[in-house]
């Protein structure tokens, strides 16, 4: 069984246009996460949501909207796809927002590439 | 500002030898350390987790060390395999009043290759 999965696991698109990546867990944890791990392989948040509730909004350009529809799901929306946006973006949950008690469990990454 | 600066950047070792990765922290006030290790195309995945009152601790080959008062950790591989070879990434938590993942700086990792 999968903990925390993500779909697309490979996007390639043209600049411009819009793309979504889905992120689903079945641990039953309240809080997810979108982290986004460029070229050099650091990890940096983006995103955070508890129980459905946005959290943690790093500064990220509007283009990029999450939505979560339950505490299962956080799917990552992004409008007018730059190539700067190139990267792999990996979809994380923990038990609570308190990371710093929970454990954060990731997914296996969904790779963008805009052309 | 809270930094995490690993090293070595990368290390090619042979496979059975033993290995030590570096991880020193300016993140306070501190919480917690962990280590996590990524493979090739998947997601990072937990090998320790430390909290301030804990010197070592082991998980299998893999044995981590903090010393919270010089802010340093490190994680010691033994009897290395091929499937050790991956990026270990150094996270240290911060503890902040509001808690949650803001309070997680996280290490540019050390590429770690295990040749046969």
């Amino acid at each position: 069984d999968t903990a925390v999965s993500q779909t697309p696991k490979y996007l390639v698109t043209q600049m411009g246009n819009d793309k979504s990546i889905k992120c689903e867990q079945n641990l039953g944890h309240d809080t997810m996460y979108w982290y986004k791990q460029d070229s050099k392989k650091f990890l940096k948040i983006m995103f955070s949501y508890n129980n459905k509730e946005l959290i943690i909004n790093e500064t990220v350009p509007n283009r990029f909207s999450p939505k979560s529809p339950d505490k299962a799901h956080l799917n990552l929306h992004i409008n007018s796809l730059e190539l700067g946006d190139s990267a792999v973006y990996f979809c994380a949950s923990s038990q609570d927002y308190r990371a710093m008690a929970g454990e954060l469990f990731f997914g296996e990454g969904s790779r963008l590439t805009v052309l | 500002k809270n930094q995490v600066e690993q090293s070595p950047q990368s290390l090619i070792i042979l496979e059975g030898k033993n290995c030590t990765l570096q991880c020193n922290y300016t993140v306070s006030p501190f919480s917690n350390l962990r280590w996590y290790k990524q493979d090739t195309g998947r997601g990072p995945v937990s090998l320790t987790i430390m909290t301030f009152s804990e010197n070592t601790k082991s998980n299998g080959r893999y044995t981590a060390t903090l010393d919270a008062d010089t802010k340093q950790s490190s994680l010691h591989i033994t009897a290395s395999q091929l499937s050790d070879s991956a990026s270990y990434i150094c996270v240290v938590s911060a503890m902040n009043s509001g808690g949650g993942a803001d309070g997680l700086t996280f290490g540019k990792g050390t590429h770690l290759i295990i040749q046969p």
